[in-house]
């Protein structure tokens, strides 16, 4: 079973743009979380989706927002990049979503703002 | 809402000896608690977990305690290796059943 994949890899942007990045779950898998991770900061919940729908929502900004479409691949939004926005985003997927379960973390997708 | 403080943020031993991470919670309700393991260029995976009904709970080389009065849980690796150099996260569910991450331990194993 192919595990989670994130695209692109890297990223570099400037401030001000926009940026979208995707994750593909794990076949059957209908929960996507996001993350931002930063230096000395460990994992910042951004969002969870199931079935095409935000269930949580952590504490960020407007700027950043996401969606899933029917097959539940997800992707997030980052607009009006800052430079405070350099981090590694992970996704995670996992059946419902339940916090019992184990989630399944892609790579990541490392975001440079210059 | 759910805290989870991770100690210490880095943890320096020699191969072969014994590491210990702990973390300690603050929502008596938790039930599950989960840790990662996250290697250079890698997003992390589950290593081990327990739930609130058992207070110990092995495999292989890592093993993970939790006592509930106290409010933490701690991992456990014996005979460390050089493929046991990453960072741990340990985590709690919280009242909106949100994974609360602890801020993560860099292992370092020294040759």
């Amino acid at each position: 079973k192919a595990g989670v994949t994130q695209t692109p890899r890297y990223l570099i942007k400037t401030r001000g743009q926009q940026v979208t990045l995707s994750c593909s779950p794990i076949s059957g898998h209908r929960s996507v979380s996001w993350y931002q991770q930063t230096p000395g900061q460990g994992l910042q919940f951004l969002f969870e989706y199931f079935s095409e729908t935000q269930r949580n929502k952590g504490n960020f900004p407007g700027r950043f927002s996401g969606r899933q479409f029917s097959n539940s691949r997800s992707e997030m939004n980052v607009s009006t990049l800052e430079l405070g926005d350099s981090a590694l985003y992970l996704c995670a997927s996992s059946l419902t979503g339940a916090p019992s379960e184990t989630q399944y973390f892609g790579p990541g997708t490392r975001l440079l703002v210059l | 809402g759910e805290n989870v403080e991770q100690h210490p943020s880095t943890l320096s031993v020699q191969e072969g000896d014994s590491a210990v991470i702990k973390c300690t919670y603050s929502d008596s309700a938790s039930n599950y608690f989960p840790w990662y393991k996250q290697e250079l260029g890698k997003g992390p995976q589950l290593i081990i977990d327990i739930r609130s009904n058992v207070g110990e709970k092995k495999d292989q080389r890592i093993a993970v305690t939790l006592n509930k009065t106290a409010k933490h849980f701690s991992l456990h690796i014996t005979e460390t290796q050089p493929e046991d150099s990453a960072v741990y996260f340990c985590a709690a569910p919280d009242s909106n059943y949100q994974l609360i991450w602890g801020a993560g331990t860099k292992l370092i194993i020294k040759p």
